[in-house]
């Protein structure tokens, strides 16, 4: 089974600086990745999506990522954070043969003033 | 609306009650999923719908819990004598299409508390 590993279950940054998200996921089969983002009470909301066309995917806030089949990893950058984009962030990857999303544990974004 | 809606948003059952939690997907919405958040956990899949058909439900925790769609739309999640372990948020997502590229909608959960 496929699996995803997000590092650092809490990352603080301060208003303008870079916000860094880190994904890795296991998969002998490129797999399709997703970053969604999690507002207190809310459901998610897809943030952007992998699915094997073009490396660099950009989303919807600002955000982007990049898609590095040597490092397996997907990371979520932002060049500058808003107090607005505090939330929690999840990755996940859609499993081969499944239509199911398998999610990371979460990374929660604090953004200092 | 123009969301996924669930209901209620919050429940509060006594060790061994049943409960129904309820999802109305985007309307004509095809692929139907329910989650389970835990507490300070990513969502965990528990089952999957395409029209009224759950081809998925390799996810569920036990026989307890029971999951149906019976027209293609509305689906009821049922949890039958619930334990302290099922306290979660239950998620529930639709995507317009069964492709696994296609994005899911979710909505805002339920919050099922077991005391």
């Amino acid at each position: 089974a496929q699996s995803v590993t997000q590092l650092g279950s809490h990352v603080s940054v301060s208003e303008g600086a870079l916000v860094l998200l880190r994904c890795n996921y296991s998969s002998s089969v490129p797999p399709y990745l997703f970053w969604y983002v999690q507002y207190p009470n809310q459901g998610l909301q897809l943030l952007l999506k992998y699915t094997s066309a073009a490396t660099l995917v950009k989303g919807i806030n600002g955000f982007e990522a990049e898609f590095k089949k040597s490092e397996t990893s997907f990371h979520l950058t932002k060049p500058s954070a808003h107090m607005s984009d505090a939330a929690e962030y999840f990755c996940a990857v859609s499993e081969t043969g499944r239509r199911a999303l398998t999610f990371g544990s979460g990374t929660r974004l604090q953004v200092q003033p | 609306g123009a969301g996924v809606s669930q209901s209620p948003r919050y429940k509060v059952a006594k060790r061994g009650q049943d409960v129904a939690l309820r999802c109305d997907p985007i309307s004509g919405h095809v692929s139907l999923f329910w989650y389970q958040q835990a507490l300070g956990q990513g969502p965990e899949f528990l089952t999957y719908f395409q029209n009224e058909a759950q081809l998925d439900k390799s996810g569920l925790p036990s026989d307890r819990f029971f999951a149906e769609r019976p027209e293609g739309s509305v689906s009821t999640l049922k949890i039958q004598r619930t334990q302290q372990e099922d306290s979660a948020v239950y998620l529930c997502a639709s995507s317009l299409a069964g492709r696994r590229d296609t994005e899911a909608f979710f909505g805002q959960g339920t919050r099922l508390t077991v005391v």
